[in-house]
């Protein structure tokens, strides 16, 4: 059975940094694409970085509000995905969730297994 | 905020059938880039539902069905059950001149009466 789970979060003053973990077990981690969404209280999802598996590269790609502040990077031998996020702004509170990338194609990719989230609080 | 559009709520009796729209653009689901769905009950993660526009993974009941056309994708739940009282989201791929990137929808509320 797939399991991720997340860990990090808490509460951290503007212009801080954070950093969050994500636990796996359960399939290959160093095979799979793993990217992170974050979720503001009581709204939307929004996506907020993919990295690919060494194998295919191990490239990383970031949405526009976090690029430059926050780096994806990924330990395969211990399983573990990690979210550093510097200069952090209130506008960065929110759930946070890791997930696997399943693909039909490049462009074709999805959140197919989650996990349960861990709450960044960003606040003076 | 978000480049996909879905209406705040809908709802419906149990047994009913219900549709979610989801309007994009010629940058995401008009350039021929799927849809994934994602269901969200309350207090959890986001499940996913529909992936490649209109494929369950297994496990996802026979009742919830994605389609797709031109710059909209829907996703109808047919027998609509209390259980299914939750967030719904698409998501597609968009690439614009302001850069690339996955993209989810507004969300819906799905309120079974």
């Amino acid at each position: 059975e797939v399991q991720l789970v997340e860990s990090g979060g808490g509460l951290v003053k503007p212009g801080g940094s954070l950093r969050l973990s994500c636990a796996a077990s359960g399939f290959t981690f160093s095979n799979a694409w793993m990217k992170w969404v974050r979720q503001a209280p009581g709204k939307g999802l929004e996506w907020v970085g993919r990295i690919k598996s060494k194998a295919d590269g191990g490239a990383t790609d970031y949405a526009a509000p976090v690029k430059g502040r926050f780096t994806i990077s990924r330990d395969d031998s211990k399983n573990t995905l990690y979210l550093q996020m510097n200069s952090l702004k209130t506008e960065d509170t929110g759930v946070y969730y890791c997930t696997t990338v399943g693909c039909s194609s490049s462009t074709s990719c999805y959140g197919d297994h989650w996990g349960q989230g861990t709450l960044v609080t960003v606040s003076s | 905020q978000s480049v996909l559009t879905q209406p705040p709520s809908v709802s419906g009796a149990p047994g009913q059938r219900v549709t979610i729209s989801c309007t994009g653009s010629s940058s995401n689901i008009g350039a021929g880039y799927d849809v994934h769905w994602y269901q969200q009950l309350p207090g959890t993660a986001p499940k996913l539902l529909i992936y490649g526009s209109s494929n369950r993974p297994s496990g996802v009941p026979e009742r919830f069905s994605g389609s797709k056309s031109g710059t909209s994708a829907s996703l109808a739940i047919t027998g609509l059950q209390a259980e299914d009282e939750a967030d719904y989201y698409c998501q597609s791929y968009d690439s614009s001149q302001s850069g690339s990137g996955y993209v989810f929808g507004t969300g819906t509320k799905v309120t079974v009466l």
